[in-house]
């Protein structure tokens, strides 16, 4: 299995400024996505982060307002640029993975980052 | 287009009584499905997995899944719901290296 860790844990940021978030795998993974979880709502895959090209991004999502790194294969980075209240929300890097002697993959969360935006 | 869809948003039940959450999914092919549960301020945790090794899963804390190709349904259940138990429940499908979740069920448990 993979354990992740994120930074910030939390952050109270103000209107028009920009938070970058770094996930941390401890094991060289290919696969590692982006998801945003508003409040009360399920989880939206942002982008999907590719280690040495662009990332790919989803429908609704842009890399102007959510430019992300992947520089190699156990770190990326989701910035969150001019912010607004409505970008309120929790960001969770995960990564693709197998468990111990499974056979099959499966999704390893990293516990968020709770953003908030006045 | 995959998807997965869970019919409830909210499904409360009494301790010690069955839960039941529903979820069906859409795919051309049988994807691999999973249970995550999200307990307040708390990250995802896996429950269980369908890997196509076997209809009935079992998983952690007593839920269990019986993935039913015919209904295209993997309905999550446990025998007697504890107040430990009432958190968000994500049913999640995999398919050609995406993930796709459904919106969520939140399960409370009345004492």
């Amino acid at each position: 299995s993979a354990v992740i860790s994120q930074k910030p844990s939390r952050d109270i940021c103000q209107r028009g400024t920009s938070l970058t978030i770094q996930c941390q795998v401890d094991s060289q993974v290919t696969m590692m996505f982006w998801y945003r979880q508003q409040p009360g709502q399920s989880l939206t895959l942002i982008a999907t982060a590719n280690q040495g090209s662009e990332a790919t991004y989803e429908s609704g999502f842009v890399i102007d307002k959510f430019p992300i790194s992947r520089p190699n294969l156990t770190f990326s980075t989701l910035t969150v640029s001019n912010m607004s209240p409505e970008d309120s929300s929790i960001y969770l890097c995960s990564v693709v993975g197998r468990g111990e002697g499974a056979s099959y993959n499966e999704q390893f969360f990293g516990p968020g980052t709770r953003l908030t935006v006045l | 287009a995959q998807s997965v869809t869970q019919l409830d948003s909210h499904v409360s039940v009494s301790e010690g009584t069955p839960v039941l959450l529903r979820c069906n999914y859409s795919s051309s092919y049988s994807p691999s499905l999973f249970w995550y549960v999200q307990h307040p301020n708390k990250g995802l945790q896996l429950l269980l997995k369908y890997t196509s090794a076997a209809t009935l899963v079992k998983g952690i804390n007593g839920f269990e899944a019986e993935f039913k190709k015919s209904e295209t349904s993997f309905h999550l259940t446990k025998p007697s719901a504890h107040m430990s138990d009432a958190a968000e429940y994500f049913c999640v499908g995999y398919n050609f290296n995406k993930f796709y979740f459904g919106s969520g069920t939140k399960l409370n448990v009345k004492p």
